[in-house]
């Protein structure tokens, strides 16, 4: 299975600072993408980084992929109240059907 | 643009019930996904349609659970008879291809007692 698995599982920031996110896959991957959740919510898009590419920002966002280290961290600068959510990374694999298995997830509380 | 409508957005069964999802995917999206996620953790696909083929349902309890998606384009998600192990959110996603960005709808969640 190539599920990634996020770092840390909870992670609790005083607003203003940064937050990093770390996910971990097993296998090789085409695409690895980034998702926010907050709470009774459906997932939100982020950023979809592919395994040619080692660096993606998105305003406060940047996504960086290691693939001969089989991971990805997720870096929010300037962190917010709002930023407060559940962050969970999918990848794919390089054969077959191509499905997206999701990781269990950072659980951040930004703190005001 | 629409996102992924999903109905119901709640629903409370008594177990050995049966419910109904629908989900209406993003126009033009060709690959329609849906995934259960169980309180506290990540999202576990059920079954992932390409237009109106099972790409994959690999991990759909298929004793319990079907789905179908008529005419490529709207899809239903169905669980007869329920378990208590079946309360979660059911997510529907869509997306233009396989490898490329999911959009989520807002989850239909089940609790069954």
């Amino acid at each position: 299975s190539q599920q990634g698995e996020e770092d840390p599982q909870a992670l609790s920031i005083q607003e203003g600072e940064n937050a990093t996110m770390n996910c971990s896959y097993k296998t090789s991957i085409n695409n690895l993408q980034w998702y926010r959740q907050n709470s009774g919510r459906g997932l939100v898009h982020l950023i979809l980084i592919r395994s040619n590419e080692r660096e993606k920002h998105s305003g406060r966002l940047r996504v960086t992929l290691d693939t001969s280290k089989k991971s990805s961290s997720l870096l929010i600068t300037a962190s917010r109240a709002a930023d407060t959510a559940s962050y969970f990374c999918a990848t794919d694999g390089t054969s077959g059907t191509y499905k997206y298995i999701f990781g269990t997830g950072t659980r951040l509380k930004v703190l005001a | 643009e629409a996102g992924v409508a999903q109905s119901p957005r709640y629903k409370i069964i008594e177990k050995r019930q049966s419910v109904a999802f629908w989900c209406n995917p993003i126009s033009g999206h060709a690959t329609l996904y849906w995934y259960q996620q169980i309180l506290g953790q990540g999202p576990k696909l059920l079954i992932q349609f390409q237009n109106n083929g099972v790409v994959d349902d690999s991990q759909l309890p298929k004793d319990r659970f079907s789905a179908e998606r008529l005419k490529g384009v709207d899809s239903t998600l169905k669980i007869q008879p329920a378990k208590l192990e079946d309360s979660a959110v059911y997510l529907c996603a869509s997306s233009t291809g396989p490898r490329n960005t999911i959009y989520f709808g807002e989850g239909s969640w089940l609790t069954v007692v």
